[in-house]
């Protein structure tokens, strides 16, 4: 079975320019997060999508970051303009069931952001 | 702001000893908990899930949840130096949503 697919695997930018990351979740899985790993701390959910609906942006900060999630499969989020303080790994993470008690998270690889 | 807390380390383990990990929440109602291990520019990788009260084992790994106390702590028997890596604690805190703690790296020493 394949995993979580993103990418770029790295990105270098400079700050106020924009960039968009890709994922493709594991076949089959209707919800999809991303979230952001800032150097020496846990991941922050940003989003989280059900099949192409909005479950819960509450961290995302929307005035430069959005995203999308079309047909319910492939997912993009964008940065746009991009600050200093967005260098991090934007992990993206499928799950099948994620109403039931011990349903998993899988993740991808991850994007690793950095913005001079 | 519901919070996750974990020493940040790094924890120093002898090659075969016991590495223990602690993790404390603040949500009550949280009914599930994981154990993530992540090596060094690498994803998260989940090694461990704990539901009830009590003690799981899975291999070398036990892991442990008090609710009354929201406790949870990871052992790791016979460390091994392929255990060197950062152990994040996560918080299902309802519909697959994770709240992570900011992990401990641990380093198991020859």
């Amino acid at each position: 079975e394949a995993g979580v697919a993103q990418s770029p695997r790295y990105k270098i930018i400079e700050k106020r320019q924009s960039v968009a990351f890709w994922c493709n979740p594991i076949s089959g899985h209707a919800t999809l997060y991303w979230y952001q790993q800032i150097l020496g701390q846990g991941p922050k959910l940003l989003i989280q999508f059900q099949n192409n609906g909005v479950v819960d942006d509450s961290q995302l900060p929307k005035d430069r970051f959005s995203a999308e999630r079309l047909k319910g499969v492939d997912s993009t989020l964008k940065i746009q303009p991009a600050k200093l303080e967005d260098s991090a790994v934007y992990l993206c993470a499928s799950s099948s069931s994620p109403g039931v008690t011990n349903e998993k998270l899988f993740f991808g690889s991850g994007t690793q952001l950095s913005v001079l | 702001q519901k919070e996750v807390e974990q020493n940040s380390g790094p924890l120093s383990v002898p090659e075969g000893a016991i590495a223990s990990l602690n993790c404390t929440y603040s949500d009550r109602v949280s009914q599930s908990f994981f154990w993530y291990r992540q090596y060094s520019g690498k994803s998260p990788e989940l090694i461990m899930s704990i539901y009830s009260n009590g003690d799981k084992e899975d291999g070398r790994f036990t892991a442990q949840l008090n609710k009354a106390s929201q406790y949870v702590s990871l052992l790791i028997r016979d460390s091994q130096p392929s255990d060197s890596a950062t152990y994040l604690c996560a918080v299902n805190m309802g519909w697959g949503k994770l709240q992570f703690g900011a992990g401990t790296q641990v380093v198991v020493t020859p």
